[in-house]
C-alpha cells in the first residue's frame, strides 16, 4: 500500500514566521501535490512536482513555495505566515503517466496562524 | 469553464437507509472520473474511478454511475452504516496530470 506521511498533524505558527510542511512517500511516484482544502472551497492546487528539483505553480502559489531534491519528499513552505494561511493543507502523489491512477493522500496538517 | 459541482452540501440520515450524492462536471476532454472518500481527520481515498465507456460501478456497498451524455455522475450507498460518515468528494482529470478538478464534496452524517 502506498504511504503518505505528513510530518505534522496540527501546527500552530504566529504570523511572519517561516514554515515548513514536510511530505514523505514511500512508492516511488513521479507526481507530487500540495493543496489546501477549506470549507466550501474544496481542494486547491498550490504547487505541483514531476521530478526532483522541478515544479510547476498551481491554482494559489501566492506566498508559498516547495522545494523537491528527493524524490520520496515534498516539501512546502510558507515564507511568511499570515492568517488567511490558516487551512488543512494535504499532500498526495501518484505514479506518472497518472491520469487513470488514484492521487494517494497523506492526512493532512492543520495550520493554524494567529 | 470546466467545473466539477456536487450536491447536496451534506446529507444526514438514519442508519440502514440508502442515500445518493450528485455530481456533474463540465470537463473536456473528459477521461474519467473519480469519487474519493474522505473520513475526519484524514486524507481522501478512492473509492472507484468510473471510465467514458463505464456506466455503471459497484464496489461493496457503493454503486457508481456515469451518464458521459449528459455528465452526471452518481454515488449510490445502499444499507449505510457509521462508518459511511465522511465527505464524498468527485474528482475529474483533464488535459495533463497535475490538472485536477476537485468538487466542493458532500458531507454524509449516518445516525444511529
Amino acid at each position: 500500500d502506498v504511504k503518505v506521511t505528513q510530518s505534522s498533524r496540527y501546527l500552530v505558527k504566529r504570523t511572519g514566521e517561516k514554515v515548513f510542511l514536510e511530505c514523505v512517500q514511500d512508492m516511488d511516484h513521479e507526481n507530487m501535490f500540495w493543496y489546501r482544502q477549506d470549507p466550501g472551497l474544496g481542494l486547491r492546487l498550490i504547487y505541483f512536482s514531476y521530478d526532483v528539483k522541478m515544479k510547476e505553480k498551481g491554482d494559489i502559489p501566492e506566498g508559498y513555495s516547495v522545494s523537491r531534491e528527493k524524490k520520496e519528499r515534498f516539501s512546502l513552505i510558507l515564507e511568511s505566515a499570515s492568517t488567511n494561511q490558516t487551512s488543512m493543507y494535504l499532500c498526495a502523489s501518484h505514479a506518472l503517466g497518472g491520469y487513470n491512477s488514484p492521487l494517494h493522500f497523506g492526512n493532512g496538517t492543520r495550520l493554524t496562524v494567529t | 469553464k470546466n467545473q466539477v459541482e456536487q450536491s447536496p452540501q451534506s446529507l444526514i440520515i438514519l442508519e440502514g437507509k440508502n442515500c445518493t450524492l450528485q455530481c456533474n462536471y463540465t470537463v473536456s476532454p473528459f477521461s474519467n472520473l473519480r469519487w474519493y472518500k474522505q473520513d475526519t481527520g484524514r486524507g481522501p481515498v478512492s473509492l472507484t474511478i468510473m471510465t467514458f465507456s463505464e456506466n455503471t460501478k459497484s464496489n461493496g456497498r457503493y454503486t457508481a454511475t456515469l451518464d458521459a451524455d449528459t455528465k452526471q455522475s452518481s454515488l449510490h450507498i445502499t444499507a449505510s452504516q457509521l462508518s459511511d460518515s465522511a465527505s464524498y468528494i468527485c474528482v475529474v482529470p483533464y488535459s495533463s496530470a497535475s490538472k485536477i478538478i476537485f468538487g466542493s464534496g458532500t458531507r454524509l452524517s449516518i445516525r444511529p
